[in-house]
């Protein structure tokens, strides 16, 4: 079965800090997408940032960038210069088989402390 | 350009009530996903529509739920009859497949149920 886990249910980042959120997931599949998607108090899910698996180098939205090693099918989150706006839930999504639908990851609370 | 639309965004019922929760789709996006919210179980795809056909009902809790897409700019999720367990965060989200597309789901702002 494809999956996504999110192994770390909350963590706190003071602001202007770095913070990591972790990811794996478990495919057979050699071409796909990955997703980190925030969902702030307001409940809409937005996305943050894609990678594409076939590329090498890893996406960067501005602060915020993935570290994807394919190897070991893990696809961590870094946010840099954590402002107290990032204060969301942060999913991590797959879409299995190419189906267009996308598994997501239990999720990560993070809080940005003042 | 407006995103995906659901209504309403809070419902409350008593259990036993039926239960609608709408969707609009982007213009031009040609698959739409249901997906349920609660801390127990997180994020569930409940069922997904390509070109207004349903694909993949899997995720379809049980025969109480239903959902139906007539048009492409219009997606419904019925239950009939609600259980207090029903009660989550119903969101809708639709996408554009295709040879160019990234696999971005576009959500709406979620549908709060509580049934009483």
């Amino acid at each position: 079965a494809q999956t996504v886990t999110q192994s770390q249910p909350e963590m706190s980042v003071q602001e202007a800090e770095t913070v990591t959120l972790s990811c794996t997931y478990d495919t057979s599949e050699n071409n796909y997408y990955l997703f980190w998607y925030k969902q702030p108090p307001s409940r809409q899910m937005i996305l943050v940032i894609r990678q594409e698996a076939y590329k090498q180098q890893n996406a960067t939205e501005n602060r915020f960038s993935v570290n994807f090693q394919k190897a070991a099918k893990s696809f961590s989150l870094k946010i840099s210069d954590s402002q107290l706006g990032d204060t969301a839930m942060y999913f991590c999504a797959f879409p299995p088989g190419n189906t267009g639908k996308l598994i997501f990851g239990q999720g990560t609370t993070l809080q940005v402390k003042p | 350009d407006a995103g995906v639309i659901q209504s309403p965004r809070h419902e409350v019922t008593e259990m036993g009530q039926e239960v609608t929760l709408r969707c609009k789709p982007i213009s031009g996006h040609n698959s739409l996903f249901w997906y349920r919210q609660t801390m127990m179980r997180g994020l569930e795809l409940l069922i997904y529509f390509n070109n207004n056909v349903p694909i993949d009902d899997s995720g379809m809790p049980e025969d109480r739920f239903s959902a139906k897409m007539p048009n492409a700019s219009f997606s419904t999720l019925k239950i009939q009859p609600s259980e207090p367990r029903d009660s989550a965060v119903y969101f809708c989200a639709s996408s554009h497949q295709g040879a160019l597309s990234h696999g971005e789901l576009f959500f709406g702002e979620g549908s709060r149920l509580t049934v009483l």
